[in-house]
């Protein structure tokens, strides 16, 4: 089982849609983080968490410690915001969840 | 915001060659660095850590003697893939952190290698 777990691997959306990608993790950490990988592979650090909520533009992102579990929500979601979402938390080292791959059609 | 520049974007090279890859912050001191490789579909695997000033501590499988890391300023981490194979194709990826101010990561745009 991988220590960093995301779900769902895939989505599909129509634009203006609430969308809600989940992450659990089965170590201690200090961190957890959010990236956003373009096509061309290009990444984006969206979020650092160690507690609480963040939000930035129409990015929401949620960490409960004691669940060990991290939510990003994008509201009203446009085809621009398609990628692949990955989580990522700091143990003693990164360790990256396998990705949720977002389609998000007009 | 924070800029790390990777170079070059994309190579080609031939199976026993070296090629070397430049991850630098352009705007502020990167304590750490780290370097990642991404097979295609799969997420990033982190392939070693390096410290401004000390030696890289490498992943478990990772070798070090083929992949040469040199972080020798707070604003220059060197990946050199020695003697590269076919299979060392890959895409790799290198982003930087300021420990010292608990910064986020930032990342660079990444590498193309392809080993012919």
């Amino acid at each position: 089982k991988n220590e960093v777990e995301q779900s769902p691997q895939n989505l599909t959306a129509q634009e203006g849609e609430f969308i809600t990608i989940n992450c659990s993790y089965s170590v201690g950490i200090s961190a957890l983080h959010w990236l956003q990988q373009h096509p061309g592979g290009g990444i984006v650090s969206l979020f650092m968490l160690s507690s609480g909520k963040k939000k930035h533009g129409r990015l929401i992102a949620t960490i409960n410690i004691q669940e060990k579990h991290s939510s990003l929500h994008i509201t009203a979601s446009h085809p621009r915001d398609s990628a692949v979402y990955i989580c990522a938390v700091e143990s003693d080292k990164l360790i990256f969840g396998t990705g949720t791959r977002l389609q998000v059609f007009p | 915001g924070a800029v790390v520049s990777q170079h070059p974007s994309w190579v080609i090279c031939k199976s026993g060659t070296s090629v070397k890859i430049e991850c630098r912050s352009l705007d502020f001191q990167a304590t750490t660095m780290f370097w990642y490789r991404q097979f295609p579909k799969q997420s990033l695997m982190l392939m070693a850590t390096s410290n401004e000033g000390s030696k890289a501590t490498y992943e478990q499988g990772v070798e070090k003697d083929k992949f040469l890391i040199n972080h020798a300023s707070l604003t220059l981490s060197t990946l050199t893939v020695t003697s590269a194979h076919p299979e060392d194709s890959s895409f790799y990826i290198c982003s930087a952190s300021n420990r010292k101010n608990n910064s986020p990561l930032h990342f660079g745009n990444g590498t193309r290698l392809t080993v012919t």
